[in-house]
C-alpha cells in the first residue's frame, strides 16, 4: 500500500515559537493532502485541504494565518503552526491521496505537538 | 447537515463477535470507510464499501445499506489487540471524509 510519512513524530516547544510539520508521500504522487487535528478521545477534525501548486482550502473556524500550509510539490506538504500556544497542543495527522484513487486517503503516522 | 452516528463505547469478550453500527447522513455519498485507531496512533484503513452488501476480509467484515444510510463493522474471534477506537467515515460528494466520533471497543479476557 501507499506510504505517507510525517516528521517530526513528536515535538515540544515553548509558547510563541513556530513549529513546522512535514508530510510526505513516499511512493506515489499526492495531488491532494489533508491536514487533521485530533484532541484526546475526540474524532479527527479536518483543518484544511491542499492541492499541489495552489492555496489551501481551510475549514470554517481554522485560522489560515495561524496554520500555514504549503503544498509545493506532489510529494510534500507542510503545516506550520505559527506563534504556538498551549491550546494548539494536539495530535496533527496528514493524509494524502493520488489523482487516480480519489476515494482513498493514506494517513501519515501523526505528529504530537505539546506547547509549554 | 452532515452527520455520522456511532456508539461511543462497546465492551466485548475475547473470542466473541461484536458488531459496531454506523448511520450516516452526508451531502452526496461516495462510499463508507472504517478505520481502526489505537491510542496515540493515526487511523489505519480497515474497509471501504460503496455498493450494498457485505465485504469480508479475514476476521473483519463490513456491511453497507445505502438506502438506509447504515453500515456496520463486524469483528469475529476477538483478540485483545482489537481493543481500539473504530472510526466510521463517509466520503461526501467532494470526496472529503466526514468522520464519526469513533467507537471505543474494550475487549475483556
Amino acid at each position: 500500500g501507499a506510504v505517507v510519512s510525517q516528521h517530526p513524530s513528536r515535538v515540544i516547544c515553548k509558547s510563541g515559537t513556530s513549529v513546522k510539520i512535514e508530510c510526505r508521500s513516499l511512493d506515489f504522487q499526492a495531488t491532494t493532502m489533508f491536514w487533521y487535528r485530533q484532541f484526546p478521545k475526540k474524532s479527527l477534525m479536518l483543518m484544511a485541504t491542499s492541492n499541489e501548486g495552489s492555496k489551501a482550502t481551510y475549514e470554517q473556524g481554522v485560522e489560515k494565518d495561524k496554520f500555514l500550509i504549503n503544498h509545493a510539490s506532489l510529494t510534500l506538504s507542510t503545516l506550520t503552526v505559527t506563534s504556538a500556544h498551549p491550546e494548539d497542543s494536539s495530535f496533527y495527522i496528514c493524509s494524502a491521496r493520488s489523482g487516480r484513487e480519489v476515494e482513498t486517503q493514506y494517513f501519515g503516522p501523526g505528529t504530537r505537538l505539546l506547547v509549554l | 447537515g452532515q452527520n455520522i452516528d456511532q456508539p461511543t463505547e462497546m465492551t466485548a469478550t475475547e473470542g466473541a463477535i461484536v458488531q459496531i453500527n454506523c448511520t450516516y447522513q452526508t451531502s452526496g455519498f461516495n462510499g463508507l470507510f472504517w478505520y481502526q485507531q489505537h491510542a496515540g496512533e493515526a487511523p489505519t484503513f480497515l474497509s471501504y464499501n460503496v455498493l450494498d452488501g457485505l465485504e469480508e476480509k479475514g476476521r473483519f467484515s463490513s456491511f453497507l445499506s445505502r438506502s438506509k444510510g447504515y453500515s456496520y463493522l463486524l469483528l469475529k474471534e476477538l483478540q485483545m489487540k482489537d481493543s481500539a477506537s473504530y472510526l466510521c467515515a463517509s466520503l461526501d460528494s467532494n470526496y472529503q471524509l466526514i468522520w464519526g466520533a469513533g467507537t471505543k471497543l474494550i475487549i475483556k479476557p
